[in-house]
């Protein structure tokens, strides 16, 4: 069985500062990761996708995640945080005989303070 | 182009009363799913469709959980009757066609409140 850890529910950065959003998985075979984000009222977007090309992943409004497989991590960062990155961040694990079935993590809140 | 479209978004009702959702996926996705997102935590999984067919519903809780996607498109989620414990957003999300890989489009979510 597959499973996500999201390590801190909530996390606080200032504007410009470096966004770090942790994630680790367990799966006994080889996993795709995501990372989604959702904003308040509204469903989830999916920022980044790792299907086991390249282990450094580059998504959408700056982020990028990197899959390492020894530490089995899959960490969200972002250089230098904005305030419309405020919101809801999750990482989910699929595998290839779950036929697209997500297991997302708790989530972890972002705050970006000006 | 359009994306998921969900209503109601928000519903109160008191316990012991149906309730239905509704979902309309985005034009040639396959592939359906249905999750619950209880205050606090990710979404998880209720049921997921490939057309017609509900291919994985082992999460649903059938005892008074429904679901259907007639001519494989839009989808119905009911519950009847509601329970305090049902309190959540339900999520309806699509893709084509539906593998591990595959990215997967939400809706805004219905949010139910049982009194």
């Amino acid at each position: 069985a597959q499973s996500v850890t999201q390590l801190g529910s909530h996390v606080s950065v200032s504007e410009g500062a470096l966004v770090l959003l942790r994630c680790n998985y367990s799966s006994s075979v080889p996993p795709y990761l995501f990372w989604y984000v959702q904003y308040p009222n509204q469903g989830l977007q999916l920022l980044l996708k790792y299907t086991s090309a390249a282990t450094l992943v580059k998504g959408i409004n700056g982020f990028e995640a990197e899959f390492k497989k020894s530490e089995t991590s899959f960490h969200l960062t972002k250089p230098s945080a904005h305030m419309s990155d405020a919101a809801e961040y999750f990482c989910a694990v699929s595998t290839y005989n779950q036929g697209g079935k997500l297991i997302f993590g708790q989530g972890t809140e972002l705050s970006v303070k000006p | 182009e359009a994306g998921v479209v969900q209503s109601p978004r928000y519903k109160i009702i008191e316990k012991k009363q149906p309730v239905a959702f509704w979902c309309n996926p985005i034009s040639g996705h396959n592939t359906l799913y249905w999750y619950r997102q209880n205050l606090g935590q990710g979404p998880e999984l209720l049921i997921r469709y490939e057309n017609e067919e509900a291919v994985d519903d082992s999460q649903l809780p059938k005892d008074r959980f429904s679901a259907e996607r007639l001519k494989g498109v839009d989808s119905t989620l009911k519950i009847q009757p509601a329970e305090l414990g049902d309190s959540a957003v339900y999520l309806c999300a699509s893709s084509a066609p539906g593998t591990s890989t595959d990215t997967q489009y939400f809706g805004p979510g219905t949010r139910l409140t049982v009194l």
